[in-house]
């Protein structure tokens, strides 16, 4: 079956260790997205890429990076200059044209040790 | 800018009640608008979608959504409520830039 999946599902990171969160999708989507989701703050975009070895800073791109070198993958790096990392990390996908729907994987939990 | 509001940030209902969940908008062109449903732990699952045509829209699980554009609004209803609807629950639009923007998402407690 077609889908996203987000590794790992729970990650734990030591101060002043960068650690890369996993988004791969066989959907054949052009678009994919990061989003991080704190309590009561809905989702906020972080980056976003609509080709490959191309993507756009969302709303909070501060202490984050990504990369785009295949479709399938868009990993999101929380590097150590992100100092409120913990939270809810979600991956999601779509169709480039159509203005088709988003899919989400079913996401990462972060937290620092 | 676009935006969308929720107001209502928890909702309680008994088993069997209807529901409906508000949703405001703000888009100046003819907007693109989902609701999204998110149980605990999980990724977000969509509900139903609406680019054009009928205002009323059908979506999975016994949800349907109106959209009226004089008052920018997009509110999901149910007409009976069962335990498992108890979810976290988000109104979405996307502009031409394929850009998505989410409420802060409505949290649906059902008493049984």
């Amino acid at each position: 079956d077609g889908g996203i999946t987000q590794s790992p599902k729970y990650l734990f990171r030591k101060e002043g260790q960068n650690v890369t969160l996993s988004c791969e999708q066989n959907l054949n989507h052009d678009a994919m997205y990061w989003y991080r989701q704190d309590p009561g703050q809905g989702l906020r975009l972080i980056y976003y890429s609509q080709i490959v070895n191309d993507f756009q800073k969302g709303d909070i791109a501060e202490g984050y990076s990504v990369s785009r070198e295949k479709k399938e993958s868009f990993p999101l790096t929380v590097t150590s200059a992100q100092k409120n990392p913990t939270a809810f990390y979600l991956c999601a996908s779509r169709p480039q044209v159509g203005n088709q729907p988003q899919h989400f994987g079913d996401g990462t939990r972060l937290s620092i040790l | 800018a676009q935006s969308v509001t929720q107001p209502d940030i928890h909702i309680t209902v008994s088993e069997g009640a209807s529901l409906e969940l508000r949703c405001n908008y703000s888009y100046g062109a003819t907007p693109y608008l989902f609701w999204y449903v998110q149980s605990p732990g999980q990724g977000l699952q969509l509900l139903l979608k609406y680019f054009s045509g009928d205002t009323l829209v059908q979506g999975i699980k016994g949800f349907e959504a109106e959209f009226k554009r004089s008052q920018s609004s997009f509110n999901l209803r149910k007409p009976s409520v069962h335990w498992s609807d108890a979810a976290e629950y988000f109104c979405a639009v996307v502009n031409t830039g394929n850009q998505f923007y989410f409420g802060t998402g409505t949290s649906l407690t059902v008493i049984t």
